[in-house]
């Protein structure tokens, strides 16, 4: 089955720092790559996808890329804020965007002030 | 859009009782539903894909006797955590699928078992 790994565990930036989150995959048939934001005694919320045929994807602050040939995909974080303090989860999946997903382990993000 | 409760949010029970949670899509239609359970400080671990009208399927090393699931409508599936116990205790998570759209997901419900 599908095996994500997820790096750093932890990760302390100032703000106004950029942050990166990086994700490797094992399954190349993996075509869904979903990042989340969970904060403290909270459900994940959705922060930005991308699928296989696109390269990079970006919203505002927020954007992801994804190297299909070394499996790997990444989410950067620019101009970081108080708020974005939280546990970050890459996941992957295959098939349809509504199939099961495979996550990683979490990367705790703290935004010092 | 695409908005997903649990019910309750937290429930404390004493061991070997049972205990049910709602998971509901107040806005939209879920032919999928997705179990999750997540302990402290961990990523979350899938447990079940529930269908709609029919039996889920679970991943491996997960109880079906233990972990009941019935996913009677398009906007509402339940799991019945059945003889709970204090190892039962955990951050339990649901997520719905909107048809050819992304996983939304719940708020948790914390179980603790005494």
């Amino acid at each position: 089955g599908e095996n994500v790994e997820q790096h750093p565990s932890t990760l302390s930036v100032q703000e106004g720092d950029s942050a990166v989150i990086k994700c490797t995959y094992s399954d190349s048939a993996s075509n869904y790559f979903p990042w989340y934001k969970q904060e403290l005694g909270k459900g994940p919320q959705l922060i930005i996808d991308i699928r296989s045929n696109v390269g990079e994807k970006k919203d505002q602050r927020i954007a992801v890329t994804l190297n299909k040939t070394a499996k790997h995909f990444s989410l950067h974080i620019t101009e970081t804020q108080p708020e974005d303090s939280a546990v970050y989860f890459c996941a992957a999946s295959w098939g349809s965007s509504g199939d099961k997903l495979t996550f990683g382990t979490g990367t705790r993000l703290a935004v010092r002030p | 859009g695409a908005v997903v409760s649990q019910h309750p949010s937290r429930v404390i029970c004493k061991s070997g009782t049972s205990v049910k949670i709602e998971c509901r899509s107040l806005d939209f239609q879920a032919t999928t539903m997705f179990w999750y359970r997540q302990f402290p400080k961990q990523s979350l671990m899938l447990m079940a894909t529930s269908n709609e009208g029919s039996k889920a399927t679970y991943e491996q090393g997960v109880e079906k006797d233990k972990f009941l699931i019935n996913h009677a409508s398009l906007t509402l599936s339940t799991l019945t955590v059945t003889s709970a116990h204090p190892e039962d205790s955990s951050f339990y998570i649901c997520s719905a699928v909107r048809v050819r759209e992304t996983q939304y997901f719940g708020p948790g419900t914390r179980l603790l078992v005494l």
